[in-house]
């Protein structure tokens, strides 16, 4: 089993919709969760921590459950620019090296 | 604020062949990275140096690849000799100190081996 896993999809969807993602770790004991975006031939961009609490960053919300060892990224009123990858990041084994998800290809159609 | 910097940006050599990369982090980042991404994949963790010590190397293939960060500051990737799957582009990284800080990734660099 991978340590991260995710759809790869893609997730084909129209402007205005809205898209949740989920992705899977296989280390219990990892402690630190985030949410990354790569555009096209561009490097990962950080999108976002995911807090066990949950956490909001405008149309972009995070989830962690731990319990079943997954967390999810939803995204309102998709726009034409949320178009990209979304890597899924844990760290692994609770040390500070990061493993990343395959991603998720996004892609928002007029 | 200057963000990472990588050349070269593109590399093609032929098999057998020896490659280098080079990578200066953001000013004041202890903790870098060098990554490997294949066409479809997730970055890879290759190395991960804190000042100018290793802290893992695990997913290194070092019968090939060997990378050094002297003085804590640029890092070299070397790969010698490359093979046809070294194929991928090679991203740097650094962060402030760790993997719960966020990591600031350069432009990478695109590897043809032919």
């Amino acid at each position: 089993r991978k340590e991260v896993e995710q759809d790869p999809g893609p997730f084909n969807v129209p402007e205005g919709a809205t898209v949740a993602f989920n992705c899977t770790y296989s280390n219990s004991a990892s402690q630190s969760f985030f949410w990354y975006r790569q555009d096209c031939r561009k490097e990962p961009k950080l999108l976002m921590s995911v807090y066990s609490s949950g956490n909001e960053d405008g149309r972009f919300t995070a989830q962690l459950n731990r319990a079943s060892q997954y967390i999810s990224l939803l995204i309102r009123d998709s726009k034409l620019s949320d178009s990209a990858t979304y890597l899924c990041v844990v760290n692994k084994g609770g040390g500070n090296m990061l493993t990343f998800g395959g991603g998720t290809r996004l892609m928002v159609k007029p | 604020e200057a963000g990472v910097a990588q050349s070269p940006r593109y590399k093609i050599i032929e098999k057998r062949q020896s490659v280098a990369f080079w990578c200066n982090p953001i000013s004041g980042h202890a903790t870098l990275y060098w990554y490997q991404q294949i066409l479809g994949q997730g970055p890879k963790l290759l190395i991960q140096f804190q000042n100018n010590g290793v802290v893992d190397d695990s997913q290194l293939p070092k019968d090939r690849f060997s990378a050094e960060r002297l003085k804590g500051v640029d890092s070299t990737l070397k790969i010698q000799p490359a093979k046809l799957e070294d194929s991928a582009v090679y991203l740097c990284a650094s962060s402030l100190r760790g993997g719960y800080n966020e990591q600031f990734f350069g432009p990478g660099t695109r590897l043809t081996v032919l």
